[in-house]
């Protein structure tokens, strides 16, 4: 089955701990893409990457890092210099930034991460 | 500044009835939106997209009509149904796969 997977789906982490998330798609896109969540504020873009070896910070990226050395993976750590880590995060991936029309972006399962 | 609102955080309708989800935007440089739908720990799913050039796009049950000059954005569901209920989020881009997301509604059906 052709999909988004993130795991672990719940995360506890004491503070001042980094933590990986983990994402891999198997839809050969090229684009990915994390997001945060929080209550009544939507998802906000944490950092995107359009092509292997490559990414951009997104709106909030202060506090994570990620790479993208494969195709299929793209990382998210989240640094202890990140304030309040507690939050839903949720992978995401396209086909392509194509400059065109947005292509539909596929989301994982997500990964509650609390910080204890 | 949040560029996308989705001004009602929650929305309780009868089955059968029909669904309105509201949602505005400030940037004028949006050209391109979409509607998300998520249940409680999962991932959003894809649900009807519109571009600048329609007012109007329907599949299925689901209808989205955009208001540019009002820069507004809605969604129809008729009839709605119980497997209905989750969170909507409305998302916009201005071209390109940049997506800003409203803060979502949550839409209850009741049988």
């Amino acid at each position: 089955d052709g999909g988004i997977t993130q795991s672990p789906k719940y995360l506890f982490r004491k503070e001042g701990q980094n933590v990986t998330l983990s994402c891999e798609q198997n839809l050969n896109h090229d684009a990915m893409y994390w997001y945060r969540q929080d209550p009544g504020q939507g998802l906000r873009l944490i950092y995107y990457s359009q092509i292997v070896n490559d990414f951009q910070k997104g709106d909030i990226a202060e506090g994570y890092s990620v790479s993208r050395e494969k195709k299929e993976s793209f990382p998210l750590t989240v640094t202890s210099a990140q304030k309040n880590p507690t939050a839903f995060y949720l992978c995401a991936s396209s086909i392509t930034e194509s400059g065109g029309a947005p292509d539909t972006q596929y989301f994982g399962p997500g990964t509650r991460l609390t910080v204890l | 500044d949040q560029q996308v609102k989705q001004n009602s955080p929650s929305l309780s309708v009868q089955e059968g009835r029909i669904s309105i989800l509201n949602c505005d935007y400030t940037n004028s440089m949006f050209d391109y939106f979409l509607w998300y739908k998520k249940y409680p720990a999962e991932g959003p799913t894809f649900l009807i997209s519109i571009s600048s050039i329609k007012d109007k796009n329907e599949d299925g049950r689901f209808t989205v009509f955009l208001n540019k000059s009002a820069k507004h954005l809605s969604l129809h569901i008729v009839p709605s149904q119980p497997g209905d209920s989750a969170v909507y989020f409305c998302a916009a881009s201005p071209w390109g796969n940049m997506l800003t997301f409203g803060g979502g509604t949550r839409l209850m059906v009741k049988p």
